[in-house]
């Protein structure tokens, strides 16, 4: 889905480095989203936003924060890379409201910490 | 928390076959259960959802069968062509109105032979 977009795309870096990966969306949405993916795993939900100033822990928050700029933009960042951070990151974006609960994905991130 | 089984983790099918991939979810508050299709290197994309209120729903070749009492939901695709092959993730969610965050189950590789 073109109205969500992730950057970098691809990322390779070292441990130790700070990493931000961006994600904005188009869609006007008010929920924004992090998952991480690893193989046989499935998504995991590291923190959602239901709008600028609402932040909430997913369930594997540690060793990543984040921040919403603005209701379109949410960024996450690994404040002291580790190597079992590598792994897949998608950003999704949904509509609060009853009959809207279908989350729309960005194209991922894959991330490689060394 | 909620927890989501998937299973199986791999299907190898004949080109029109037909699959069935199934889900039981933990959280008998959960109301909304979609699946998602994922193609080798995309991100996942939603192929068909239900909602607590209905027991099946259909969409051409692809059918979602949810059984509240039970715990368990189950995807359902007809006449498998190659294009089918993917990895194939449930999902469920106590909807919008609470916090919309989308618990996956691990995955279902599905492969189907020409």
């Amino acid at each position: 889905d073109a109205d969500v977009t992730q950057t970098p795309r691809n990322r390779i870096t070292k441990t130790g480095k700070r990493i931000m990966l961006e994600c904005s969306q188009t869609k006007g949405h008010d929920r924004m989203y992090w998952y991480r993916q690893d193989p046989g795993l499935g998504l995991q939900l590291i923190y959602y936003s239901f709008d600028v100033k609402d932040i909430n822990k997913g369930e594997i928050s540690d060793g990543y924060s984040v921040s919403r700029q603005a209701q379109a933009k949410f960024s996450l960042s690994l404040e002291s890379a580790i190597p079992n951070q590598t792994a897949l990151y998608f950003c999704a974006t949904s509509a609060s409201g009853k009959s809207t609960d279908t989350q729309y994905f960005g194209p991922g991130t894959r991330l490689t910490v060394l | 928390g909620e927890n989501v089984e998937q299973h199986p983790s791999t299907l190898s099918v004949q080109e029109g076959d037909s699959a069935v991939i199934k889900c039981t979810y933990s959280d008998s508050a959960s109301n909304y259960f979609p699946w998602y299709k994922q193609e080798l290197g995309k991100r996942p994309q939603l192929i068909i959802d239900i909602r607590s209120n209905v027991g099946e729903k259909k969409d051409q070749r692809i059918a979602v069968t949810l059984n509240k009492t039970a715990k368990h939901f189950s995807l359902h695709i007809t006449e498998t062509q190659p294009e089918d092959s993917a990895v194939y993730f449930c999902a469920a969610s106590k909807g919008s109105s609470n916090t919309g965050k989308l618990i996956f189950g691990q995955g279902t590789t599905l492969q189907v032979k020409p």
